[in-house]
């Protein structure tokens, strides 16, 4: 079975122009995740999607980031424009419905994003 | 609001060694907690989790945690490091499935 699959794995872009960052869950996880990880700080949240819908975006920095998840599959993530404290390695995550017994939240490896 | 805290952001032991790796969280609600492990190069990976069933937690790589209320803490332990072991390591709170909300990292090097 495919895990999490994240692209590109890195991208170096200069402070205003766009970047979309793209994720792939397992398949038949309903739900998505999104989170970030600045240099030499925690990892963290960003939004979440349960299927196709915005579950919770309390995480989203400001509204120059945009979230779509396509028909509940994969996520896009774009950052327009890009400053350069958005810098960081951007992972996702995905995990099956909540059972409270099995659930775990699967990762992907990263996009590291550079802005110059 | 949950918080978790990671003392120490670089632990260094020698091989055959005890690892402890400390993480103190903070939650209005019992909690779950999880302690995810991140090599070089590659995405974050589930080493163990405690979601309110036993409070001694064994993972995977011979890792274990023990969730102590009284001590809101969930520190992690390896009775003999490997030099495999050499990675970063982050604990993290979850409420019901929700988001994760983690520490700062500890990253662990081990001495030949």
């Amino acid at each position: 079975e495919a895990g999490v699959t994240q692209f590109p794995s890195h991208s170096v872009i200069e402070k205003g122009q766009t970047v979309t960052l793209r994720c792939d869950p397992i398949s038949g996880h309903d739900n998505l995740y999104w989170y970030r990880r600045v240099m030499g700080k925690e990892i963290k949240f960003l939004l979440h999607f349960v299927k196709e819908s915005k579950q919770d975006e309390s995480g989203m920095p400001n509204n120059r980031f945009l979230a779509e998840r396509t028909g509940g599959t994969y996520s896009t993530l774009k950052v327009q424009p890009a400053e350069l404290e958005d810098s960081g390695v951007y992972f996702c995550a995905s995990s099956q419905e909540w059972d409270r017994v099995g659930y775990e939240q699967y990762f992907g490896p990263g996009t590291r994003l550079t802005v110059t | 609001a949950q918080s978790v805290t990671q003392l120490g952001s670089h632990v260094s032991v020698s091989e055959g060694a005890l690892v402890l790796l400390r993480c103190n969280y903070s939650s209005s609600v019992p909690p779950y907690l999880f302690w995810y492990v991140q090599y070089p190069n590659q995405g974050l990976q589930l080493l163990l989790k405690y979601t309110s069933a036993a409070t001694l937690v064994k993972g995977i790589n011979g890792f274990e945690a023990e969730f102590k209320k009284s001590e809101t803490s969930f520190h992690l332990t390896k009775p003999s490091a490997h030099m495999s072991d050499a990675a970063e390591y982050f604990c993290a709170v979850s409420d019901f499935g929700e988001k994760l909300t983690f520490g700062t990292g500890t990253r662990l090097t081990i001495i030949p």
